[in-house]
C-alpha cells in the first residue's frame, strides 16, 4: 500500500530565505507526482505536476524534483515571501488510480 | 473556465439526516474524484469515476455513503443517515485524462453533523 510522508510537518522561516520541503513515497511505481498549496479554509491549488519520466518542473520561484527510484521529491521555494505561507501537500498517483496524499507541511514566512 | 464547482459550501445538519453534496466538474474532463479531509487522516479518496462509471469506491467508508454521476457534468455524494464522525471537508476534483493528468480541485464542502 502506497504511503506518502512529508517532512517537516511545520516550518517557520524569515522572509527571503530559500527553503526545501520534502516528500517521500514507499512505492516507486508511480505515474506522476503533484504538489498542491492549501490556504486555511480553502481548497487545493495545483502548483506543479511531474510525470514519472521527468526529473523536475519549474514555475516561477518554485522548483520540484523527482527521484522515482529512491521514492523522493522536493519542492524548492526561492526567496520566500509572507504570501507563501500555506500548507503544501504532495500527492502521488499510479496510472488509472486516484491521488495518495501526504499530511502536508505547514509553512509560515514572517516579514 | 469556472473551475470545479461544489455546493453547498457549508452544511450543518443533525445526526440521522440525509446529506447530499454536489459537484460540477470542469467541462471536458473525463475523470471525477471525491475526497474527504480531516485533521486526523488528512486527504483520502472516497470514490472516483472515469467517463461517468465508478472505477474505485474502496474508500467509501460504509453503506451510508453513496455516489452517482448521471452525466459528464454532474455528480452527487450522499450520506444517509449522517453521523457526527462524518464531519469533514469534502472535495471534488476532476482531471482531463482517464489514465493520469493533473487534478483540479473544487473549493470543498465543509460538513458539520451535530
Amino acid at each position: 500500500k502506497q504511503e506518502v510522508t512529508q517532512i517537516p510537518a511545520a516550518l517557520s522561516v524569515p522572509e527571503g530565505e530559500n527553503l526545501v520541503l520534502n516528500c517521500s513515497f514507499t512505492d516507486s511505481a508511480i505515474y506522476n507526482l503533484q504538489w498542491f498549496r492549501q490556504d486555511p479554509g480553502k481548497g487545493l491549488t495545483s502548483l506543479l505536476l511531474i510525470q514519472s519520466s521527468q526529473r523536475e518542473q519549474t514555475s516561477g520561484r518554485l522548483n520540484a524534483s523527482l527521484d522515482k527510484s529512491s521514492g523522493r521529491s522536493t519542492l524548492y521555494i526561492a526567496a520566500s515571501q509572507p504570501g507563501d505561507s500555506a500548507t503544501y501537500l504532495c500527492a502521488v498517483r499510479k496510472a488509472g488510480t486516484a491521488l495518495i496524499f501526504g499530511k502536508g507541511t505547514t509553512l509560515s514566512v514572517s516579514s | 473556465d469556472a473551475g470545479v464547482i461544489q455546493s453547498p459550501r457549508h452544511e450543518v445538519t443533525e445526526m440521522g439526516q440525509e446529506v447530499t453534496l454536489r459537484c460540477k466538474p470542469i467541462s471536458g474532463h473525463n475523470s471525477l474524484f471525491w475526497y474527504r479531509q480531516t485533521m486526523m487522516r488528512g486527504l483520502e479518496l472516497l470514490i472516483y469515476f472515469n467517463n461517468n462509471v465508478p472505477i474505485d469506491d474502496s474508500g467509501m467508508p460504509e453503506d451510508r455513503f453513496s455516489a452517482k454521476m448521471p452525466n459528464a457534468s454532474f455528480s452527487t455524494l450522499k450520506i444517509q443517515p449522517s453521523e457526527p464522525r462524518d464531519s469533514a471537508v469534502y472535495f471534488c476534483a476532476s482531471s482531463p485524462r482517464t489514465g493520469g493528468g493533473e487534478q483540479y480541485f473544487g473549493p470543498g464542502t465543509r460538513l458539520t453533523v451535530t
